[in-house]
């Protein structure tokens, strides 16, 4: 069973800080990672990717990913109260069926 | 303005009923995907479609069915035989499914209830 794994939290920050998220994954194969933030009650929004080793960064935002130690995270500099928010990880395996397999997600609340 | 549209947006179903929701996209995607949410257990993979008149089971397809006759439409049944039914179903499209850094696009999802 392929798997991806995220810290379970709830993760608190001030506003202000950085927060950080981890997930790891099982399949080798994997190739391609996604960062998704969904309100409550909303759908997943699309916030950064990552398929090369090392970091990305978009704003705010910094992906990192490490293939080796099968470990994706997700830097939010400068954290808004308008981050509070679950953020899922999810990743493409190997195999010419493209299909995300998603974390169960990190609820993140920025306290003003 | 390009989109997916699911509807309806809440959804009550009776024991016993079978139950369809709709997914239409104009982003002209060749991928469509279904998946179920339920709390504290992640998104998890329904159905998947890469082609018209081609889909193949996720991880959780029993109890659902779903048709792809249409590159713009791609309905899931959810049916009697689904016994716990009740969750947050949201449809997503990929522009092509050979493109490994494209993410889904979702829906606004339809919010399924068993009374």
């Amino acid at each position: 069973q392929k798997e991806v794994e995220q810290n379970s939290g709830p993760l608190s920050v001030p506003e202000g800080a950085i927060a950080s998220l981890n997930c790891t994954y099982s399949d080798r194969g994997s190739q391609s990672f996604f960062w998704y933030r969904q309100y409550s009650g909303k759908s997943p929004e699309l916030i950064m990717s990552i398929y090369s080793n090392g970091d990305k960064e978009d704003g705010r935002f910094t992906a990192q990913l490490n293939k080796a130690s099968q470990y994706v995270s997700l830097l939010i500099r400068d954290s808004q109260p308008s981050d509070s928010a679950t953020y899922l990880c999810a990743g493409v395996g190997g195999g010419s069926n493209y299909k995300l397999t998603f974390g169960k997600g990190t609820l993140l609340t920025v306290n003003p | 303005d390009g989109g997916i549209t699911q509807s309806p947006k809440y959804l009550f179903r009776k024991e016993g009923q079978n139950v369809t929701l709709s997914c239409e996209q104009n982003l002209n995607h060749d991928a469509m995907y279904w998946y179920r949410q339920d709390p504290g257990q992640g998104l998890r993979l329904i159905y998947y479609s890469q082609i018209v008149n081609d889909f193949q089971k996720g991880d959780i397809a029993e109890g659902y069915s779903v048709s792809r006759e249409k590159k713009e439409s791609f309905p899931l049944t959810v049916t009697s035989a689904q016994k716990n039914p009740t969750a947050f179903y949201l449809c997503a499209s990929k522009e092509s499914s050979g493109q490994l850094n494209y993410g889904y696009t979702f829906g606004s999802g339809t919010r399924l209830t068993v009374v």
